[in-house]
C-alpha cells in the first residue's frame, strides 16, 4: 500500500523559513516523480513543485520560485520542500503526491498545515 | 500557463441522481486531465486519468470524457458519500494546473 506522510507544518512568521518533509513508503520511490500541492483555507487546490526521479529536473509555479527548493533523498524514501521568505499568502495544508506521469497524481499524503503569521 | 475552468461551481441534487460537471482548458492538452474528489478536510483522491480512465479501485459510477479543450465528468446514481468537491487537473504542460472546484451538495 502506497503511503506518503508529511511533517514539518507548523506557524511561522512572515520572512520565516521551514521545511516540509514527506515518506514515502509503499512504492519505488526513487523511481516515481513526486511534487506537491497547497490549498489554502477554504480555497481550491494549486500545485507547487515537481521533481524527476534523481532530482535532476525541478518545476515550480512563478508564485514559489526564488523561494521555495523541491529536493528529495532516494536513501530515505523522503522529499522535501524547503520554503524560505514565507509570506502569508502561503498559508495553506501542503499535499505531497506521487506523479506518475500518463496518470498523473495518483496518490496523496493527508497533508501538513503551514500557517504564515506574525 | 494554462487555465482550467469548471462549471457549474457548485451543484444541488438528490440521492439516486446522475450528475455531469464541466472542464474547460484554455488551449488544447490532448487527454492529460485528470478529475479529483475531495471530501472535508480530507486529501484529494484521484479519480480519472487520461480523461477518461479510472484509477485503480475507484468505482464505475464515476466516467470522464473529452479530448483536446472540453471535458466532463459523470458521476451516476448519487450516494451521499459523493457529495464533495471535485476538481479537474490538465499535466500537459508546467504549471500544472486544477478548476476552481465545484462543489456537489444533497438537495
Amino acid at each position: 500500500e502506497v503511503q506518503l506522510v508529511e511533517s514539518g507544518g507548523g506557524l511561522v512568521q512572515p520572512g520565516g523559513s521551514l521545511r516540509l518533509s514527506c515518506a514515502a513508503s509503499g512504492f519505488t520511490f526513487s523511481r516515481s516523480w513526486m511534487g506537491w500541492v497547497r490549498q489554502a483555507p477554504g480555497k481550491g487546490l494549486e500545485w507547487v513543485a515537481n521533481i524527476n526521479q534523481d532530482g535532476s529536473e525541478k518545476y515550480s509555479v512563478d508564485s514559489v520560485k526564488g523561494r521555495f527548493t523541491i529536493s528529495r533523498d532516494n536513501a530515505k524514501n523522503s522529499l522535501y520542500l524547503q520554503m524560505n521568505s514565507l509570506r502569508a499568502e502561503d498559508t495553506a495544508i501542503y499535499y505531497c503526491a506521487r506523479d506518475t506521469g500518463s496518470y498523473g497524481f495518483d496518490d496523496w499524503g493527508q497533508g501538513t498545515l503551514v500557517t504564515v503569521s506574525s | 500557463d494554462i487555465q482550467m475552468t469548471q462549471s457549474p461551481s457548485s451543484l444541488s441534487a438528490s440521492v439516486g441522481d446522475r450528475v455531469t460537471i464541466t472542464c474547460r482548458a484554455s488551449q488544447g492538452i490532448s487527454n492529460h486531465l485528470a478529475w479529483f474528489q475531495q471530501r472535508p478536510g480530507k486529501a484529494p483522491k484521484s479519480l480519472i486519468y487520461g480523461a477518461s480512465s479510472l484509477q485503480s479501485g475507484v468505482p464505475s459510477k464515476f466516467s470522464g470524457s473529452g479530448s483536446g479543450t472540453d471535458f466532463t465528468l459523470t458521476i451516476s446514481s448519487l450516494q451521499p458519500e459523493d457529495f464533495a468537491t471535485y476538481y479537474c487537473q490538465q499535466y500537459t504542460s508546467y504549471p500544472y494546473t486544477f478548476g476552481q472546484g465545484t462543489k456537489l451538495e444533497i438537495k
